[in-house]
């Protein structure tokens, strides 16, 4: 089985511009959750996705947004970027049973902001 | 507010030696509590899941134990090699007013040969 594809892998932006990225979850696997890794601020959760439906979300300003299709693909896009918004985005699906839930992440894109 | 800390920051260990990660959390409504390991410019492998009603898992030389009363998790390693060096996260899921998985900061490992 395939597993949690991000494209692109790498990306360069500068200040002021809008990116899109985007996730492919495991086959069968309806939520998918976002994250950003920066050396400063570690791990942080962005937002959830189930079912086309927003789940939950972080604390990350307006800038940031999501979605997801019926087919549990999800993009996130960021608008009027920032230096300080350079870091790993990190996508990460699962499934959850009555009794467990594993989250698998794909490799994430890493994002430079000039 | 939800938040999770791993103790030490970074820990260098001669191969060989048994070692334990730790990570503390606020909170004790949690869903499960996820162990992975990250190496430098790569992406999360999950090691281990424990769900909430379980006291430990175990694979291979690793062993990770749950503790909700406490808000505790350790991550034991055996035996430990080289190819264990890599930063170990704790990752605990919250289930309240829905899903949310808060990260601790990491452990850096370092196996010398």
């Amino acid at each position: 089985k395939a597993g949690v594809t991000q494209t692109p892998r790498y990306l360069i932006k500068t200040r002021g511009q809008q990116v899109t990225l985007s996730c492919s979850p495991i086959s069968g696997h309806r939520s998918v959750s976002w994250y950003q890794q920066t050396p400063g601020q570690g791990l942080q959760f962005l937002f959830e996705y189930f079912s086309e439906t927003q789940r939950n979300k972080g604390n990350f300003p307006g800038r940031f947004s999501g979605r997801q299709f019926s087919n549990s693909r999800s993009e996130m896009n960021v608008s009027t970027l920032e230096l300080g918004d350079s870091a790993l985005y990190l996508c990460a699906s699962s499934f959850r049973d009555e009794s467990s839930e594993t989250q698998y992440f794909g490799p994430g894109t890493r994002l430079l902001v000039l | 507010k939800q938040e999770v800390t791993q103790i030490p920051a970074a820990l260098s260990v001669p191969e060989g030696e048994n070692l334990v990660l730790n990570c503390s959390f606020t909170d004790s409504a949690i869903y499960n509590l996820q162990w992975f390991r990250q190496d430098p410019g790569k992406g999360l492998t999950s090691l281990l899941l424990i769900q909430s009603s379980q006291r430990e898992q175990t694979s291979g030389r690793l062993n990770a134990s749950l503790d909700k009363s406490s808000g505790r998790s350790t991550l034991y390693i055996a035996a430990s090699q080289p190819g264990d060096s890599a930063t170990y996260l704790c990752a605990v899921r919250f289930n309240t007013g829905g899903f949310k998985t808060i990260f601790g900061a990491g452990t850096r490992l370092f196996v010398k040969a």
